[in-house]
């Protein structure tokens, strides 16, 4: 299967700073990457799709101006937290969406952010 | 009402046993089905695509039916690696391709 990496795969950061998170896809270009979310024993909760070369589309309650998404290059997503408060600790997953045959996504190994 | 419900479980079976999962989705306009399996505190991987047909993957079988808005995934002979938390995901209809997961059953294959 295809290969897609994040970075970093934890951090633990203090109230109030940014953290950027970077998923690449290793061995194809992805013109769409995703975004999810998921907090313990909860699904993965979808918070924006993003989109190379143009704006992301944001789910409806996520902030659009808290969770910065860039997808300048076909193979890399950035995903930003600004002011990262305690109750932005979670499990954040990116997938890179390969288009063939059929559509797959391929999921990052997450990141965990905790903040203090 | 959620988009896709599962039963949470968990599910404990020994080892060699024959254990199926069910699911459940909302949206009838939705058009891809898959199920995937996350691993504790990893990503989710896919297991397998479901189609109206049916399909089987070795000891992995998916049934779908459209009418019914329901998913199936039943595991035959159960190993201890195939304990995992195992998702069910639907794509809405129309032209996009996000995921929309389930909570997730979670499975415990014990000797």
């Amino acid at each position: 299967g295809a290969v897609v990496s994040q970075h970093p795969s934890w951090v633990i950061c203090k109230s109030g700073t940014s953290v950027k998170i970077e998923c690449r896809s290793l061995d194809f270009q992805a013109t769409t990457m995703f975004w999810y979310r998921q907090f313990p024993k909860q699904s993965l909760m979808l918070m924006a799709t993003s989109n190379e070369g143009s704006k992301a589309t944001y789910e409806q309650g996520v902030e659009k101006d808290k969770f910065l998404i860039n997808h300048a290059s076909l193979t890399l997503s950035t995903l930003t937290v600004t002011s990262a408060h305690p109750e932005d600790s979670s499990f954040y997953i990116c997938s890179a969406l390969r288009r063939g045959n059929q559509e797959t996504q391929y999921f990052g190994p997450g990141t965990r952010l905790l903040v203090l | 009402r959620k988009e896709v419900e599962q039963d949470p479980g968990p599910f404990n079976v020994p080892e060699g046993a024959t254990v199926a999962f069910n699911c459940t989705y909302s949206n009838s306009a939705s058009q891809s089905f898959f199920w995937y399996r996350q691993d504790c505190r990893k990503e989710p991987k896919l297991l397998m695509s479901v189609y109206s047909s049916g399909n089987e993957d070795g000891r992995f079988t998916a049934q779908l039916n459209r009418a019914s808005q329901y998913i199936s995934l039943l595991i035959r002979d159960s190993k201890l690696s195939d304990s995992a938390t195992y998702l069910c995901v639907v794509t809405p209809g129309g032209s996009g391709y996000a995921l929309n997961f389930g909570k997730g059953t979670s499975l415990l294959v014990t000797p």
